[in-house]
């Protein structure tokens, strides 16, 4: 079962724009980590949030984290068409050593 | 480049061979773990190794299996193939003890496809 789901499945928007990804999880959890994956290849970390944070920022990401409801959110600001990737939010669910992953969201920036 | 490193790229099997993939862990790293990915998905937990011992293992048959040397790399072997096992297969090296609380640091992947 997939203790992590983003939403949407796959967003299409113009470069400038903003892109933001949703996350939900189900179990508690100590942090949750986005990554990226370009053409189905490797996996390339892009952010880690630990439970006791709110918002994270690296460059023009910016990751938010609610604990309470269970969710996260990535923020992608002005967005290049280089960033066009499948992003995943992973959560090590409490008291195991592996992450779960979400089935992603397809970014697609136009120029 | 994580410094991960997978062979090989692609692979073709017919159903019921076996295969071996492997995996070079980044330096200084002693913590691999391997996921499955079906197109479409996202990586799947197969089994974590940490100092060459199972480390936990996820919701994958026992024909999955796997293997950690003592300079940290790994290969993940496969019997008895099946028309599902296609996919494109991760390995991921991190550095401490195994913790959750580290970023996976991936390799490109080996694309199988089973015939």
């Amino acid at each position: 079962s997939q203790q992590g789901e983003e939403d949407p499945q796959a967003l299409s928007i113009q470069e400038g724009e903003n892109a933001t990804m949703n996350c939900s999880y189900k179990t508690s959890i100590n942090n949750l980590q986005w990554y990226r994956q370009n053409s189905g290849r490797g996996l390339v970390h892009l952010i880690l949030i630990r439970s006791n944070e709110r918002e994270k920022h690296s460059g023009r990401l910016r990751v938010t984290l609610d604990t309470s409801k269970k969710s996260s959110s990535l923020l992608i600001t002005a967005s290049r068409a280089a960033d066009t990737a499948s992003y995943f939010c992973a959560t090590p669910p409490g008291g195991y050593n592996k992450l779960i992953f979400g089935a992603g969201t397809r970014l697609a920036v136009h120029p | 480049e994580t410094g991960v490193t997978q062979s090989p790229t692609h692979l073709i099997k017919t159903r019921g061979q076996q295969v071996t993939l492997r995996c070079s862990s980044q330096s200084g790293h002693n913590t691999v773990s391997w996921y499955q990915q079906a197109l479409g998905q996202g990586p799947q937990f197969i089994f974590q190794y940490y100092r060459e011992e199972e480390n936990g293992r996820g919701n994958f048959p026992p024909r999955f299996s796997g293997l950690q040397f003592p300079n940290y790399s790994s290969e993940l072997n496969v019997n008895a193939l099946e028309l599902d096992d296609s996919a494109l297969y991760l390995c991921a090296s991190s550095p401490g003890t195994a913790s959750t609380n580290e970023k996976l640091f991936f390799g490109s992947g080996t694309q199988l496809s089973v015939l």
